[in-house]
């Protein structure tokens, strides 16, 4: 079965530093992989995703991921943090064949701080 | 412009009513979702849809209720079977096993 695991509910990090949002995922086939961020009281917006093909990824907002199947991992990173980043980060998996199951992560609080 | 909407924003029901939440989306997609969100358990699927007049369970469907009569509609019913019902709900669409999810604004709701 797919599942989705982000380390660390809460991150903190100063403004104008590097964020690394962790997410690790299980799945018995090639998944298709996804970033999320939501603001308070709100829905989710796509940062960025992966399905095939080049295995960094950029996204909305200065974002980019790099998916790395050996380590079954689909780590967010942007090397410097602002403000307005602060929201909750939430990965996703989507198999890529028989199932239209589509599984988050916990999710992650970032708080960016002056 | 296409999208989901989601309403009301906000519910209030009393225990042992039921409630019905609703979701509608112009985007032509097959698939819908509904996501329930409670603080530090990310978002957990109750119930998914992929084409019309058939639906499956998610992780988390006792006490809940959808049906897919439309492409463009899927409701979710609250029962009162439900324990502990308080939470934002969130419903989303996408096109295709392989594509994103769009989302609605979410409906929050809580037992008085």
């Amino acid at each position: 079965a797919q599942s989705v695991t982000q380390l660390g509910s809460h991150v903190s990090v100063s403004e104008g530093a590097l964020v690394l949002l962790r997410c690790n995922y299980s799945s018995s086939v090639p998944p298709y992989l996804f970033w999320y961020v939501q603001y308070p009281n709100q829905g989710l917006q796509l940062l960025l995703k992966y399905t095939t093909g080049a295995t960094l990824v950029k996204g909305i907002n200065g974002f980019e991921a790099e998916f790395k199947k050996s380590e079954t991992s689909f780590h967010l990173t942007k090397p410097s943090a602002h403000m307005s980043d602060a929201a909750e980060y939430f990965c996703a998996v989507s198999l890529t064949s028989g199932t239209y199951k589509y599984i988050f992560g916990t999710g992650t609080r970032l708080k960016v701080l002056a | 412009d296409g999208g989901i909407t989601q309403s009301p924003k906000y519910l209030f029901r009393k225990e042992g009513q039921n409630v019905t939440l609703s979701c509608e989306q112009n985007l032509n997609h097959d698939a819908m979702y509904w996501y329930r969100q409670d603080p530090g358990q990310g978002l957990r699927l109750i119930y998914y849809s992929q084409i019309v007049n058939d639906f499956q369970k998610g992780d988390i469907a006792e006490g809940y209720s959808v049906s897919r009569e439309k492409k463009e509609s899927f409701p979710l019913t609250v029962t009162s079977a439900q324990k502990n019902p308080t939470a934002f709900y969130l419903c989303a669409s996408k096109q295709g096993a392989t594509t994103e999810a769009f989302f609605g604004q979410g409906t929050r709701l809580t037992v008085v």
